[in-house]
């Protein structure tokens, strides 16, 4: 089955730090790329970061810009979201997705919260 | 960067009639466009890639239609379990803001 299964939310105090991990299982992960997408509390999807299937490339948006780093290790078929900086307005529920050209499989989601 | 406008923002419809949702965008995306599904607590679901093909398990009764800057996703006869959050995604990675589809 594929399964993409993300973990490492909680909660942080502004101007911390959290990483995020999304295990990924069921497919040849080296061969895809892969995005983090949030969603606020009550608010829409909105795209974080992209990483190309060797990490070669990878876009941010600038929401987030020179505060996360997305990165990947293939050979633990695992996909990673260093947060740093963090802010209130960055609490959401993170997803990792799968990209096609469109994101066709979706982890579960970690709740990050970001509050003193 | 792409915006991409969907409306209604709400649409209140009951079982068994017949929705169609718009998504707009502020430059041609071609046909690269995507629409989820997302109910509460979950996970969004691809429904549609590439304007009009349906993804793996969709049901025939949604589907998929325009090119360009103007798409719609339209859904048959809706189903109780239909109601939910519709959002549009451009291959750019840019959401729209979403359709809360609810029953009326």
């Amino acid at each position: 089955e594929v399964q993409l299964v993300e973990s490492g939310g909680g909660l942080v105090q502004p101007g911390g730090s959290l990483r995020l991990s999304c295990a990924a299982s069921g497919f040849t992960f080296s061969s895809y790329e892969m995005n983090w997408v949030r969603q606020a509390p009550g608010k829409g999807l909105e795209w974080v970061s992209y990483i190309s299937s060797s990490g070669s490339t990878i876009y941010y948006a600038d929401s987030v810009k020179g505060r996360f780093t997305i990165s990947r290790d293939n050979a633990k078929n695992s996909l990673y979201l260093q947060m740093n900086s963090l802010r209130a307005e960055d609490t959401a529920v993170y997803y990792c997705a799968r990209e096609l050209g469109y994101m066709d499989v979706w982890g579960k989601g970690t709740t990050v919260t970001v509050s003193s | 960067e792409i915006v991409l406008t969907q409306s209604p923002a709400t649409l209140s419809l009951s079982p068994g009639e017949r929705a169609t949702l718009s998504c707009r965008a502020s430059q041609s995306v071609s046909s690269y466009l995507a629409w989820y599904q997302q109910k509460p607590g979950q996970a969004p679901r691809l429904l549609i890639y590439d304007a009009s093909n349906r993804a793996t398990g969709i049901p025939a009764r949604f589907s998929g239609s325009g090119s360009g800057t103007d798409f719609t996703l339209t859904i048959s006869s809706l189903e109780p379990e239909d109601f939910a959050v519709y959002y549009c995604q451009s291959s750019s990675g840019t959401f729209g803001q979403g359709t809360r589809l609810e029953i009326k």
